[in-house]
């Protein structure tokens, strides 16, 4: 069964800085998928980047990037230049390759932005 | 740009009454899924769809849960006899294909038991 863990239930960052929220995962899986979603206090689940284990390059979508590492078994998601809007729970989760698998999501962390 | 709808947004209902959840997928999406959030907790997975079958379910979605897909469109997840712990916010989400990997969630809705 694959598992994944958010070992920050909380973080907070001031606006503009840049902050790095952590997830590890455990898989006997060699092909997956990951993804970071967002949720802000409307609960809409956002999809803010994904990673794709055979990519050795980490995703990047504007202010957010990864630091995927396949060995170790580890996805944190790097926001830089943090923004207001950018308070929210934020969900590391992993999917199988094959036969289109459910998503398996952490418990969370939630990110308040300070001004 | 097509996107997943629920409604009710938010459905209240007293204990031991059926609750059906609405949800529309994007068109042409061929996989569906209902998620569970427990308030202040993390997201399960319940069930997912395809091919008017169910292919796979969590330990979650025990015998009071059905789903269905009665037309083209809606996708409907069933709780027969409502327990308090059902209480959550429940996520449909839907999927273009095999092996496409973004899953489009819907904005939820909010099942109170009372």
């Amino acid at each position: 069964a694959q598992t994944v863990t958010q070992s920050q239930p909380e973080m907070s960052v001031q606006e503009a800085e840049t902050v790095t929220l952590s997830c590890t995962y455990d898989t006997s899986e060699s092909n997956y998928y990951l993804f970071w979603y967002k949720q802000p206090p409307s609960r809409q689940m956002i999809l803010v980047i994904r990673q794709e284990a055979y990519k050795q390059q980490n995703a990047t979508e504007n202010r957010f990037s990864v630091n995927f590492q396949k060995a170790a078994k580890s996805f944190s998601l790097k926001i830089s230049d943090s923004q207001l809007g950018d308070t929210a729970m934020y969900f590391c989760a992993f999917m199988k390759h094959v036969n289109n698998n459910d998503m398996r999501f952490g418990a969370g962390t939630r990110l308040t932005v300070k001004p | 740009e097509p996107e997943v709808t629920q409604t009710p947004s938010h459905q209240v209902t007293q204990m031991g009454q059926e609750v059906i959840l609405r949800c529309v997928p994007i068109s042409n999406h061929l996989y569906f899924y209902w998620y569970r959030q427990i308030l202040g907790q993390k997201v399960e997975f319940l069930v997912s769809f395809y091919n008017n079958e169910i292919s796979e379910k969590s330990e979650i979605f025990d015998d009071q849960f059905s789903v269905e897909r009665p037309d083209g469109s809606n996708f409907t997840l069933k709780i027969r006899s409502t327990k308090l712990e059902d209480s959550a916010m429940y996520f449909c989400a839907s999927n273009l294909a095999e092996n496409y990997n973004e899953q489009f969630f819907g904005p939820g809705t909010r099942l109170t038991v009372l």
